[in-house]
């Protein structure tokens, strides 16, 4: 049963700690999607990757966020210092984009909390 | 930029009742659609996919439309139960062209509440 896999489901940590999240992506997909959801703003898209490379960050604080894919089975979305208006559920999804357009699998979310 | 909208905000039904959940785009260069399920702390499923050729998909009690070029799509669950309590979110995938070829930008969603 192909799913996407988030790694941890829930983070607490202190304001000005590094977060780290992990992505696996359904093995075979080309696309890989960070977003972010809260109740004021909803889903939004942080970043988007095609075969690995970063199609679309202009979702993402440039100044605290970065987002990767070191290899096809992993996607690493960093937030270096957190604040607490980064509390939120964080989102992958994966996809195959192309000659046959395939609808997008979701993780279950990472649940970030910046105290 | 494509904006998604989703009407109602919220809806509480009894069971038993029939309903449609809306979805409207304004940017009809869309490659596909998909109506999510979000169950409460719970990631999205995917309930339904409509490529953009498409005018319908239907899965069991669930049945989507598609009218493109008025940029608007409907979810109409049949029977509904007190399982089928979620929030619903509509998701279009932006057409060939450029970087965001693939994109997925989501609506606010509909929260359903069917009670007994």
């Amino acid at each position: 049963d192909a799913r996407v896999t988030q790694t941890p489901r829930h983070k607490v940590t202190e304001m000005g700690q590094e977060v780290t999240m992990r992505c696996q992506p359904i093995l075979g997909h080309n696309t890989v999607f960070w977003y972010r959801q809260t109740m004021m703003q909803g889903l939004e898209l942080l970043a988007y990757f095609r075969n690995r490379a970063p199609l679309d960050d202009s979702g993402m604080p440039k100044d605290r966020f970065s987002a990767e894919m070191p290899d096809a089975t992993l996607a690493t979305l960093k937030i270096q210092p957190s604040e607490p208006r980064d509390s939120a559920v964080y989102f992958c999804a994966s996809g195959l984009v192309g000659v046959a357009n395939t609808e997008a699998f979701f993780g279950q979310g990472t649940r970030l909390t910046v105290v | 930029k494509q904006e998604v909208t989703q009407i109602p905000a919220a809806l509480s039904v009894p069971e038993g009742e029939n309903l449609v959940l809306n979805c409207s785009f304004t940017d009809s260069a869309i490659y596909n659609l998909q109506w999510f399920r979000q169950d409460p702390g719970k990631g999205l499923t995917s309930l339904l996919l409509i490529q953009s050729s498409q005018r319908e998909q239907t899965s069991g009690r669930l049945n989507a439309s598609l009218d493109k070029s008025s940029g608007r799509s409907t979810l109409y669950i049949a029977a509904s139960q007190p399982g089928d309590s979620a929030t619903y979110l509509c998701a279009v995938r932006r057409d060939a062209g450029g970087t965001s070829y693939g994109k997925l930008t989501f609506g606010q969603g509909t929260i359903l509440t069917v009670h007994p």
